[in-house]
């Protein structure tokens, strides 16, 4: 059973400070994985998606990367704004095409 | 990728009541699916819905707390059926991007924050 794990579960940091997220997957078989964020009590907005043949995906100030081997993937977020803080999810996409989610990091950009 | 409305996007409920939740999607797909995300808590997948066919509920899930219709493929409501405290979550929606073709992620609704009480 796929089993995905965010590290870590909350961070708090100064705006303008570049920082990254961590994502673990138990099982390599997968189609993709994507991060999302969401905002307190709200639904998911796809910010990255990363098929299994890719290594990274970039998009404005974030750059997500994915080593399928180790079953780790990366969200950088550069030049952090308040703007930013939410909780952000990777899922990853496997066999059945099932979505599992991780458990989420909970982001707090401070002024 | 397809837009998904979802409503309503909060609701207050007595215990022992029915909501429904609408998600309409601006584009034919196959399949949508339903999630529960419990406070503090990830998302966890409720049921698929295929349109002309009964859906398919995941382990813990049964179609008599949770019915849901798709009556075409564009729209499809999920009832959470006589309703505890426990039920209080949000509910989201999903469907495929790429039109079907696998591979292209997944968009999501923006969710229905139900609170039992």
């Amino acid at each position: 059973k796929q089993e995905v794990t965010q590290i870590p579960a909350a961070l708090s940091v100064p705006e303008g400070e570049n920082l990254v997220l961590n994502c673990s997957f138990t099982d390599s078989a997968i189609y993709n994985l994507q991060w999302f964020r969401q905002d307190p009590g709200k639904g998911l907005t796809s910010l990255l998606l990363i098929q299994s043949s890719q290594r990274e995906q970039t998009s404005g100030r974030l750059n997500a990367s994915l080593d399928k081997s180790s079953g780790r993937s990366t969200l950088y977020i550069a030049a952090s704004q308040p703007g930013d803080s939410a909780t952000y999810l990777c899922a990853v996409t496997g066999g059945g095409n099932k979505l599992t989610f991780g458990t989420g990091t909970q982001l707090k950009v401070e002024l | 990728s397809a837009v998904i409305s979802q409503k309503p996007s909060r609701d207050i409920c007595q215990r022992g009541t029915s909501l429904t939740i609408q998600c309409q999607v601006d584009s034919q797909v196959t399949m949508m699916f339903w999630y529960r995300q419990q406070p503090g808590q990830s998302l966890t997948l409720i049921a698929t819905a295929n349109q002309g066919s009964e859906a398919t509920y995941e382990s813990g899930f049964v179609i008599d707390k949770f019915p849901i219709s798709r009556p075409n493929l564009t729209f499809s409501t999920l009832t959470v059926s006589n309703m505890s405290p426990e039920d209080s979550s949000i509910y989201l929606c999903s469907v495929e991007r790429g039109q079907g073709a696998r591979g292209y992620g997944y968009t999501f609704g923006s969710g229905t924050r139900l609170t039992v009480v």
